[in-house]
């Protein structure tokens, strides 16, 4: 039963690019959340997508957006990169309608702005 | 969204148990505890989950007051390899609630021969 997988899991991108990550929720799972993590500080909540909608957002400015394909994989897409955009993206997956889903999430992609 | 507080570090020794407190002072009706494990460069892991008194599994035990202003994870006669970050979230699981979990800074744990 394969979890959470994000791809890539390394990336390097100059100031100004876009970028785009990829994420495949755990068999069976239905949402998709997508969360920034820093170093040294928990993750923050960018966004979470259901039923190929963005159902929740959190603090994060419109150069980041996100998609949701029909067989529930999801992307991340971040536009006109910053310095401050270097972080660990998570992609955490859960079954929309269980009570007590709790979140699974993949092993990230680094991604380093230079 | 209901606002964690727990302690930044804690050092322990292998075998010994070790607890950890949180406290959310303003956890609303429908929120349930969870508490993940983290390790470097890799993503949070679910440990457990609970929503009053004591739940246990195979892992830790998580203990809840019956005000559920706070929560303890337990985790017994840890080894090296318990050396992690741990978070303690509440929020709304129920389906709809969108799994916004909210995570703090976390607890540091270090476990040493």
């Amino acid at each position: 039963d394969a979890g959470v997988t994000q791809s890539p899991t390394h990336l390097i991108k100059t100031r100004g690019q876009q970028v785009t990550l990829r994420c495949s929720p755990k068999s069976g799972h239905d949402t998709v959340s997508w969360y920034q993590q820093a170093l040294g500080q928990g993750p923050q909540f960018i966004f979470q997508y259901y039923e190929e909608e963005e159902r929740q957002r959190g603090n994060f400015p419109d150069r980041f957006s996100g998609h949701q394909f029909p067989n529930y994989s999801s992307e991340l897409n971040v536009n006109a990169l910053l310095l401050g955009d270097s972080a660990l993206y998570l992609c955490a997956s859960s079954l929309e309608g269980g009570p007590n889903s709790p979140l699974h999430f993949g092993n990230g992609t680094r991604l380093t702005v230079t | 969204l209901a606002k964690t507080t727990q302690p930044i570090s804690m050092d322990s020794y292998e075998g010994q148990e070790v607890n950890i407190t949180c406290s959310h002072n303003n956890i609303a009706t429908n929120d349930y505890i969870t508490w993940y494990q983290q390790f470097p460069s890799q993503g949070p892991r679910f440990i457990i989950q609970g929503y009053k008194t004591k739940v246990t599994n195979e892992v830790a035990s998580l203990f809840i007051p019956a005000d559920r202003k706070s929560s303890t994870l337990s985790l017994p006669r840890v080894s090296l390899s318990d050396t992690a970050v741990y978070y303690c979230l509440v929020g709304d699981m129920r389906s709809g609630g969108g799994n916004k979990l909210t995570f703090g800074t976390g607890t540091q744990l270090k476990v040493e021969l």
